[in-house]
């Protein structure tokens, strides 16, 4: 079975670009999240998506940042106009099962990331 | 929201022996707490995960140990080999419910031969 999957590993781009960033969850899976790593800091969670719904946008940092989820697949992360704060490497994960209060917790699998740079 | 702190965050063992890594939570209320391992150039992955309705699990050479009261849980490793070496991240769930996670700042192992 294939895993999480995320295009491109590696991006960089000058301040004021726009990027998108693709990720492909496993087949199934409904739940997908994306996460961003700043360099030697913690892994900071962005939103989930349920399906195509988001389900929660709550670590989102600013406006410039859009994620989209069409048809309940695979999802995309776009950030424009990009900052230099926003460099660091973005992960996305996908597990089974809507969250279901928080008695329940499903494995999160990760993807390799997409490591990106703002010059 | 949770608050997860990690220590050490870099730590070399000579092959062989054991590591252990710590880390500390801060809502009460949580219930679950999964490590994760990141090779370099891949994604972190599930090594092992605790409930908070035991104080310690263990599969092979890695257990994690859950001290509720205290409010921490560890990573032990036992008989350290070179492919172990890795950062190493804690987690707990996010305050508030869902099942999104919050990360300590991870710890680098290194296995020396």
């Amino acid at each position: 079975e294939a895993g999480v999957t995320q295009f491109p590993s590696h991006s960089v781009i000058e301040k004021g670009q726009t990027v998108t960033l693709r990720c492909d969850p496993i087949s199934g899976h409904d739940n997908l999240y994306w996460y961003r790593r700043v360099m030697g800091k913690e892994i900071k969670f962005l939103l989930h998506f349920v399906k195509e719904s988001k389900q929660d946008e709550s670590g989102m940092p600013n406006n410039r940042f859009l994620a989209e989820r069409t048809g309940g697949t695979y999802s995309t992360l776009k950030v424009q106009p990009a900052e230099l704060e926003d460099s660091g490497v973005y992960f996305c994960a996908s597990s089974q099962d809507p969250a279901v209060g928080r008695g329940l917790y499903n494995e999160q699998f990760f993807g390799p990331g997409t490591r990106l740079t703002v010059l | 929201g949770e608050n997860v702190e990690q220590h050490p965050s870099t730590l070399s063992v000579q092959e062989g022996d054991s590591a252990v890594i710590k880390c500390t939570y801060s809502d009460s209320a949580s219930n679950y707490f999964p490590w994760y391992k990141q090779e370099l150039g891949k994604g972190p992955q599930l090594i092992i995960d605790i409930r908070s309705n035991v104080g310690e699990k263990k599969d092979q050479r890695i257990a994690v140990t859950l001290n509720k009261t205290a409010k921490h849980f560890s990573l032990h490793i036992t008989e350290t080999q070179p492919e172990d070496s890795a950062v190493y991240f804690c987690a707990a769930p996010f305050t508030g419910g869902g099942n999104k996670l919050t990360f300590g700042t991870g710890t680098q192992l290194k296995v020396e031969l």
